[in-house]
């Protein structure tokens, strides 16, 4: 079956530092997204990439998705303590069908 | 407001006992799904909707259960619940736009004791 794999699967990071987390697939896909889920909400997207190579920025975020289809990352600049919570790269073809990575989870000291 | 409400937030019940968790979405969308969330696991799909009465599974659907008499709602039963079942369920919507996103819930935090 399709798999997708994200990493780190955790992070601590001080505050103001840029922070980097990818995904990869092991089949192509249309669509790359990128939830962040708060502590106790559910998951809120973030950026959509629809197009190989688009690079998509969403204030102090910046995601890519990979010219070979198969792979995404995502950049936070300059971190802040409410960057604190749980990422999610997804994937689809377009349909309903989603697959989900395992999720980064973030941790901003002060 | 728009958007897609979940309820109870919060539940606790008891081993053998029916629950049934609620989701209400205001924006038409015709695709509704429920995922459950637990560490190690990500998000799994349990099962999802195309339109009011059109139901089908997803990952891990045994021991749930759902209906959608409405495009508006689509409640998920635990028919039996059990401690494997403890998890935080997420509802979500899609609206079939060929760049629509998943929009999800707040979820509710389930605990089988």
């Amino acid at each position: 079956g399709q798999q997708l794999n994200q990493s780190p699967q955790s992070m601590f990071i001080q505050e103001g530092e840029d922070v980097s987390m990818n995904c990869t697939s092991s089949s192509i896909f249309n669509t790359w997204l990128w939830y962040k889920q708060d502590p106790g909400e559910g998951p809120v997207l973030l950026i959509a990439l629809y197009k190989a190579g688009e690079l998509t920025s969403n204030g102090r975020l910046t995601a890519q998705f990979g010219i070979t289809r198969k792979d995404s990352f995502l950049n936070i600049s300059a971190s802040i303590p409410s960057d604190v919570g749980i990422y999610f790269c997804a994937l689809t073809s377009g349909t309903y069908k989603y697959i989900f990575g395992t999720g980064t989870r973030l941790k901003v000291l002060a | 407001d728009a958007g897609i409400t979940q309820s109870p937030r919060y539940k606790i019940t008891e081993t053998g006992r029916q629950v049934t968790l609620m989701c209400h979405q205001t924006w038409s969308h015709s695709y509704m799904f429920w995922y459950r969330q637990d560490l190690g696991h990500g998000l799994r799909l349990i099962y999802y909707s195309a339109a009011a009465d059109i139901t089908d599974k997803g990952e891990v659907p045994d021991g749930y259960v759902v209906s959608r008499s409405k495009t508006e709602n689509f409640p998920l039963t635990l028919e039996s619940a059990t401690r494997s079942q403890t998890s935080v369920y997420f509802c979500a919507s899609w609206g079939t736009g060929v760049n629509s996103p998943l929009h999800f819930g707040n979820g509710t935090r389930l605990t089988v004791t």
